[in-house]
């Protein structure tokens, strides 16, 4: 099975930098996904990780460590739309099923 | 390109009625996804099919609940009778599996509310 844990709210100020990590213990690993899901929307696809390292898209980035079952996602510059939920993903050795974090609730306050 | 297509968007229903939901994949994917969300339970998946073939049901809450996949462009997820604790949204995602990102890609969701 898969248990992944992130923060469930986190606040930050606009133009600032943020971390959001997600720890996971699973029976498997192929992968890890972060979506951004704003209210009432549907989850987005953000970055993936497979390899440890960190990999980096525009203002986000995201890093992963195998060893240690852990991952964050980095916002830099945040903007008020950055306010969202972000949902940490765990792909199995399968290879096509995701395990979904509880997300962590993003606040951005000017 | 069209997304992953879902309706109705919105079902407002009495307990103990049945309830079907639908959704078309983004055209060319093979694999496909039923999603329940929730404030207490968060995101979690349903069933998965690959190649219009049910491949993993084991989230699929009770005898209650049935998915089909009668060909590559059309999926449901039917609920019968439903209750006011299945109200949640529902969200069906595809993707191509085959190696590589495989990423997922979520439709709009049908938000069921049973009263």
């Amino acid at each position: 099975g898969q248990n992944i844990d992130q923060p469930t709210e986190m606040t930050a100020t606009e133009g600032a930098i943020v971390q959001i990590n997600c720890t996971y213990q699973t029976s498997g690993f192929n992968g890890l996904f972060w979506y951004q899901q704003h209210a009432g929307e549907a989850p987005t696809f953000l970055s993936y990780n497979v390899l440890d390292g960190l990999e980096e898209k525009g203002r986000f980035s995201s890093f992963l460590s195998r060893s240690k079952g852990y991952s964050y996602l980095l916002l830099k510059e945040l903007q008020m739309k950055d306010s969202a939920s972000y949902l940490c993903a765990v792909r199995d050795n399968a290879g096509n099923m995701l395990t979904f974090g509880g997300g962590t609730r993003l606040m951005v306050k000017p | 390109d069209a997304g992953v297509i879902q309706s109705p968007r919105h079902e407002v229903t009495e307990m103990g009625q049945e309830v079907t939901l639908r959704c078309k994949p983004i055209s060319g994917h093979n694999s496909l996804f039923w999603y329940r969300q929730t404030m207490m339970r968060g995101l979690e998946l349903l069933i998965y099919f690959n190649n219009n073939v049910p491949i993993d049901d084991s989230g699929m809450p009770e005898d209650r609940f049935s998915a089909k996949m009668p060909n590559a462009s059309f999926s449901t997820l039917k609920i019968q009778p439903s209750e006011p604790r299945d109200s949640a949204v529902y969200f069906c995602a595809s993707n191509l599996s085959g190696g590589g990102t495989d990423t997922q890609y979520f439709g709009p969701g049908t938000r069921l509310t049973v009263l």
